[in-house]
Parts: C-alpha cells; sequence; structure tokens
C-alpha cells in the first residue's frame, strides 16, 4: 500500500471556481504535512505546510484530520496561474522522510 | 547560485551504460534527498542523507544505482549497467537540518532535475 494515496484527476474547472483535493496517508506515525505544487515539466514547490488546527494562505486553504488520517486542500476563486499538479506530502518524523502522493492535476479553463 | 544545483540537465545515454548524476546542494543545508519520478507519475524516494549519519538506501531499486556524498556537499548518484526502465526525471532536494523539538518548515529545495533517457 502506498504511503499516500491522492485522485490523480484531472480536475478540469472554470476561473472562478471553488474545488477541493484530498488525499490519505497510511502512517499514523506521519508528523508533518504538506502541499507541495508542481508545474508542468517543473521541480515541485512548497504551497503551504499543513498544520493539525487547519490553516490558510490567501484562496488557499489546508485542513488535517489525523483520525481519518486525510489532509484537503481547497482552492477558491480559481485563477488560470493555478492549473498544475498538487502533491500531498507527509513527513514521518522519525525518519525524517518525505513521502510524496502520486499528484492531483488542476486545469483551470478561462 | 543560491538554489540546489543539478548536472547535467539532460543525458542520452545507451542500454548497458553506466551514468553518473550530480547535485550541489544550497550551501548550509545538511539533508539530501534523492528522487525519482517517471513521466506521469509521482515521486519515488531513492535515497536521503542527513549530515554524516549513514544514508539511508531504503528507496533505491536496484544495486546497480549507489549514490555517495561528502559531508554536507555535492552527492553524486550512479546507475550502473542502464536498463530502459531507468528513463526518468532524477530530482535532488536539500533541506535544513532538523533540531531535536525545533520547527519544521517542510521545505524542500528542489534542483531542476536530471532528464535520463536510455535508448
Amino acid at each position: 500500500r502506498k504511503e499516500v494515496e491522492q485522485d490523480p484527476g484531472p480536475f478540469n474547472v472554470p476561473e472562478g471556481a471553488t474545488v477541493a483535493f484530498n488525499c490519505t496517508y497510511s502512517n499514523s506515525a506521519s508528523q508533518s504535512f504538506f502541499w507541495y505544487r508542481q508545474d508542468c515539466r517543473k521541480e515541485p514547490k512548497l504551497l503551504m505546510s499543513v498544520y493539525s488546527s487547519g490553516n490558510e494562505d490567501g484562496r488557499f486553504t489546508a485542513q488535517l484530520n489525523r483520525a481519518s488520517q486525510y489532509i484537503s486542500l481547497l482552492i477558491r476563486d480559481s485563477k488560470l496561474s493555478d492549473s498544475a499538479t498538487y502533491l500531498c506530502v507527509v513527513k514521518i518524523y522519525n525518519f525524517n522522510k518525505f513521502y510524496f502522493g502520486s499528484g492531483t492535476k488542476l486545469n483551470v479553463k478561462p | 547560485g543560491a538554489g540546489v544545483s543539478q548536472s547535467p540537465s539532460n543525458k542520452v545515454t545507451e542500454k548497458g551504460k553506466d551514468v553518473e548524476l550530480r547535485c550541489d546542494p544550497i550551501s548550509g543545508h545538511t539533508a539530501l534527498y534523492w528522487y525519482r519520478q517517471r513521466l506521469g507519475q509521482g515521486l519515488e524516494f531513492l535515497i536521503y542523507f542527513q549530515g554524516n549519519s549513514a544514508p539511508d538506501k531504503s528507496g533505491l531499486p536496484s544495486d546497480r544505482f549507489s549514490a555517495e556524498r561528502t559531508g554536507e556537499s555535492v552527492s553524486t548518484l550512479t546507475i550502473q549497467r542502464t536498463q530502459q526502465e531507468d528513463s526518468a526525471v532524477y530530482l535532488c532536494a536539500s533541506s535544513l537540518a532538523l533540531l531535536a523539538g525545533g520547527p519544521d518548515t517542510g521545505e524542500l529545495f528542489f534542483g531542476e532535475g536530471s532528464r535520463l533517457t536510455v535508448l
């Protein structure tokens, strides 16, 4: 079983839409959680960390549910520039390893 | 430059040849990771170096793969007797050491990758 699972999509949404992605993780010892963004043929870059109480960064909101072992990312008022692949990332503290989901592709259409 | 530097950016080789990929991390970053990303796939963990500790090699797919890192500097990933299935982008990332109980931004800084094509 993969450490991190995501719906690959693609999610095709119009500009201005609200879209949500979920991911699940298998290791209950997971300590830290993140969303990364990867543009086509580019390297991944950190979008935001995910905190237990949930956190917001502009149009982006991340939530963590430890009991159910899932993480979500909500994007409001989608922009064309949001088109990318969103990677869910989990870190197992004791092993200091980052596990990446396979990513969810988002296409924002005009 | 201030970022993670990888070379070569593109490598085309024939099946059976050895290749060496290089990663120069951000100065001061003690943690260094290698990942593999096949076309349309996610990132596959290969190996992790942290300071002078023994590396975590648990992700290396076969004994044809090896990596070295001298201290907290450059790392090289070597693939011997390449196979077509090795074709992928090899991504290197570095991060600050995590002090016990210290904050963890979770930020891995990636290089642009080395795209390997095995014919």
